[in-house]
């Protein structure tokens, strides 16, 4: 069975540091897309970052980057210059045949 | 980009009374759309999953006579919750995927929040 785990229910970080979540997932599958979501109080989900479990390279998208290791089916989030706006839910996903998503992060951003 | 359009956002009904909430994709075709409920500080836990033009796949625990969807078009997706009751009051968020070119994600509505009296 696919799963995907969030293990810090809550973080915090100060406003212009770096912090990163964590997510592990198990599958047996080889071909998968990962993502990150973002729900913030308005509990819109917004897609933060994608990656394709084929591509060696991890994804950034400005301040977000992932360090994507396939082998340990780790998958985590590191943002960069925290701001104020990033204090959110966050959501690991992953995708085969079907989408599963882990139990979420809270970050808080300190000022 | 890709769009999502939920309404409504809040709807405040009375027990027994039904309500319609829809979903659509406003700028891309989704053969399969996905209705989640959402309780207060957790994850999003899959209702169902509506395929354009055939019935819906219903999840285990999730009624389906309780929790009707229709999927009419390649843009439109409708979840009734029938005969309402207060346990039944939730945010509920549907999202969609695109048909062709895709690149896996899913789009989410804006989500609804209902509340049953």
């Amino acid at each position: 069975a696919q799963t995907v785990t969030q293990s810090q229910p809550e973080m915090s970080v100060q406003e212009a540091e770096t912090v990163t979540l964590s997510c592990t997932y198990d599958t047996s599958e080889s071909d998968y897309y990962l993502f990150w979501y973002k729900q913030p109080p308005s509990r819109q989900m917004i897609l933060v970052i994608r990656q394709e479990a084929y591509k060696q390279q991890n994804a950034t998208e400005n301040r977000f980057s992932v360090n994507f290791q396939k082998a340990a089916k780790s998958f985590s989030l590191k943002i960069s210059d925290s701001q104020l706006g990033d204090a959110a839910m966050y959501f690991c996903a992953y995708r085969a045949n079907q989408f599963y998503f882990g139990t979420g992060t809270s970050l808080t951003v300190i000022p | 980009g890709a769009v999502v359009s939920q309404h409504p956002s809040r709807v405040i009904c009375k027990s027994g009374t039904s309500v319609k909430i829809e979903c659509r994709s406003l700028d891309f075709q989704a053969t399969t759309m996905f209705w989640y409920r959402q309780f207060p500080k957790q994850s999003l836990m899959l209702m169902a999953t509506s395929n354009e033009g055939s019935k819906a796949t219903y999840e285990q625990g999730v009624e389906k006579d309780k929790f009707l969807i229709n999927h009419a078009s390649l843009t439109l997706s409708t979840l009734t919750v029938t005969s309402a009751h207060p346990e039944d009051s939730s945010f509920y968020i549907c999202s969609a995927s695109r048909a062709q070119g895709g690149t896996g994600e899913l789009f989410f509505g804006e989500g609804s929040r209902l509340t049953v009296l």
